[in-house]
């Protein structure tokens, strides 16, 4: 069975402030994929990031950066220099490549940029 | 390009009755997918579309739902004899062929609401 647990329901913090979004995942499948997606108020999901279970090289994408660590099974998300504009849910989610096509997502973190 | 395209955006339906949703993929996706997101929940899996044929139906509650994809473009998600717990958001996605993990672009959504 897969499972992806984002312990952090919600979180706030000041605008300009660095924020970390956990994500901690289990599968028995040793190739998979890991996403993240921003859920705005609007309540579109917009991909961020792919990660497949053969790169562990970290990723930055301007204020955005993705740690992926398979020793601890987590896929964590740190905002820098945080915005008022990256106040949204985010969800992890997991994918495993043996057939089922299907996203399996967390519960999601609501982050709340305080300006 | 155009994206994800859901019909109707908001339906409100009556206990018992009967409801059609609608999902028009991105142009040239092969694989289709349906999700429902309850309230403070992440997506939950319904059913995934490679063509015409439903690849994986496992997510479907029960038999009161069902989905089509005749021409192997748009999709229609079924629901009879709706119920109150039926009320959800209704996600579509869509994803390009490749060699797997390929993300999954999302629609808006339908919010189904029965009274």
């Amino acid at each position: 069975a897969q499972k992806v647990t984002q312990a952090q329901t919600e979180i706030s913090v000041v605008e300009k402030e660095d924020v970390t979004l956990d994500c901690v995942y289990e599968t028995r499948d040793t190739t998979y994929y890991l996403f993240w997606y921003k859920q705005p108020p609007s309540g579109e999901l917009v991909f961020l990031i792919r990660r497949n279970s053969f790169d562990e090289q970290n990723e930055i994408s301007g204020r955005y950066s993705w740690n992926f660590q398979k020793s601890t099974s987590s896929f964590n998300f740190t905002i820098t220099a945080s915005q008022v504009v990256d106040s949204a849910v985010y969800f992890c989610a997991l994918r495993t490549n043996f057939g089922n096509e299907k996203l399996t997502f967390g519960t999601g973190t609501r982050l709340t940029i305080i300006p | 390009g155009a994206g994800v395209s859901q019909t109707p955006s908001n339906k409100v339906t009556e206990k018992g009755k009967y409801v059609e949703l609608r999902c028009d993929p991105i142009s040239g996706h092969t694989a289709l997918y349906w999700y429902r997101q309850s309230l403070g929940q992440g997506p939950e899996f319904l059913i995934y579309f490679q063509g015409t044929g439903a690849a994986d139906d496992s997510g479907l509650p029960n038999d009161r739902f069902f989905a089509v994809r005749p021409e192997g473009s748009v999709s229609t998600l079924k629901i009879q004899r709706t119920e109150r717990g039926d009320s959800a958001v209704y996600l579509c996605a869509s994803s390009s062929p490749g060699t797997g993990g390929e993300e999954q672009f999302f629609g808006p959504g339908t919010r189904l609401t029965v009274l």
